[in-house]
């Protein structure tokens, strides 16, 4: 079965620089979620859009945004890199709003490494 | 957000079972669930459970939650050394915008 795509797998950049991140969701799933997972820790939400709108937002940084496209794939912007933002970032799918009808499916992230 | 609270660590001998526990704050989760993360990979899902359940099983995975607690558990029986990762707890919102994760349980198998 397909599953969530992430791409790219690793990324390398050095502060103060931008990046994208993208995830392309199981067909038929309508809404996507953004976690951060830093070193040690558990993931933590940054946000979801249900049918290409924002759904919820939860502890992203200003520096970054994120959208929803036609396609309901999602990209993920970060600007103004820092070391801090050095993390594995996690894209989730689900057919409609997860923890009420169904779960969230995870993509298998993408490392990013601030230099 | 939402407290949910794991032992950081756990270890078992090869072929005993595994108990991982899990509290949770709040209690409008509709699902409640369990994720397994292997070192330097993604999220896989385990197995739920709907909150108006006591037991759900699922081969060697058996979950029980008592809701009064809040107290959600994840047996692994006849644990195995490819167990042995990062597990983690997981309850939605009451909105199903996303997930809350507890700290996650370091299981380390013995052989």
């Amino acid at each position: 079965a397909a599953g969530v795509i992430q791409s790219p797998r690793h990324l390398i950049k050095e502060k103060r620089e931008t990046a994208t991140l993208k995830c392309y969701p199981i067909p038929r799933h309508d809404t996507v979620y953004w976690y951060q997972q830093g070193p040690g820790q558990d993931p933590q939400f940054l946000i979801s859009f249900y049918e290409k709108m924002q759904s919820d937002k939860g502890s992203i940084p200003d520096r970054f945004s994120a959208q929803q496209f036609s396609d309901y794939h999602s990209e993920l912007n970060m600007s103004s890199l820092e070391l801090g933002d050095s993390a594995l970032y996690f894209c989730a799918s689900s057919l409609g709003l997860a923890g009420t009808t169904d779960t969230q499916y995870f993509g298998p992230g993408t490392r990013l490494t601030v230099l | 957000g939402e407290d949910v609270e794991q032992s950081l660590f756990l270890s078992v001998r090869e072929g005993d079972s595994s108990v991982i526990n899990c509290t949770y704050t709040d209690s409008s989760s509709t699902y409640l669930y369990w994720y397994k993360q292997e070192p330097g990979a993604g999220l896989q899902l385990l197995t739920y459970i709907f909150s108006n359940m006591d037991m759900k099983q699922d081969q060697r995975l058996t979950v029980l939650l008592n809701k009064k607690d809040k107290h959600l558990s994840l047996r692994i029986a006849d644990t195995q050394t490819g167990d042995s990762a990062i597990y983690f707890c997981a309850e939605g919102s009451d909105t199903g915008n996303q997930f809350y994760f507890g700290t996650g349980t370091s299981l380390t198998v013995i052989p």
